[in-house]
């Protein structure tokens, strides 16, 4: 079972920030925060992944609370291209881990 | 890099036939992995390998299904016989030591 908690649906007006967010409650220590996107009729994409400080890199941000148990995924300038299902996923690293298991994610809908 | 590669695109076949779906991934990556995708059951992890060796194939529906991985550059997924539940997107992912997985566009399985 998925060990995470997402809306199942989310709008965003096209420029602004997408936030979306995501509760963990039972991570573990050695758990990492992984985020993928899935759009339409393609393969999931890795999008930003952290262990317990705040990341950022050239798609999104990503912000877990100091107790790890949610975390929120930043798209800064939403486009239409960012219109997909974005998924939550807890797993360890390296050798710790290898499955993912996806939920139902969030469907993101950007709207012009 | 060409990334994750997938063959054929797209399937059709008839209920008794065998179906064999094909991944190469991408160089240098040690892991693979196979995932299908239904609306039902949305995106589950069917087996992967590490080193060439199979992990974990837990997820793997039934003895009707089969997965090789005779070198690093190359995996397939056999279905045989094929039935109409079948019908799926299968995706093929790849890491370095199951870290970060990139998935392939899918292969799109109709069975009539």
């Amino acid at each position: 079972d998925a060990k995470t908690t997402q809306p199942p649906s989310m709008d965003c007006a096209e420029g602004r920030a997408a936030n979306l967010p995501c509760n963990h409650s039972t991570i573990s220590g050695n758990e990492y925060v992984y985020w993928y996107r899935q759009i339409h009729s393609q393969g999931p994409q890795y999008i930003i992944h952290g262990l317990k400080n705040n990341e950022t890199n050239e798609m999104a941000s990503l912000i877990i609370t100091e107790d790890r148990k949610s975390s929120t995924l930043i798209l800064p300038h939403a486009t239409l291209r960012d219109t997909a299902v974005y998924y939550c996923i807890v797993r360890g690293h390296g050798n710790q881990g290898g499955k993912l298991i996806f939920g139902q994610g969030t469907e993101l809908s950007v709207k012009p | 890099d060409a990334g994750v590669i997938q063959s054929p695109r797209h399937e059709v076949t008839e209920m008794g036939q065998e179906v064999t779906l094909r991944c190469k991934p991408i160089s240098g990556h040690n892991s693979l992995f196979w995932y299908r995708q239904t609306m039902m059951r949305g995106l589950e992890l069917l087996i992967y390998f590490n080193n060439n060796v199979p992990i974990d194939d837990s997820g793997m529906p039934e003895d009707r299904f089969s997965a090789k991985m005779p070198n690093a550059s190359f995996s397939t997924l056999k279905i045989q016989p094929s039935e109409p539940r079948d019908s799926a997107v299968y995706f093929c992912a790849s890491s370095f030591s199951t870290d970060t997985q990139y998935f392939g566009p899918g292969t799109r399985l109709t069975v009539l």
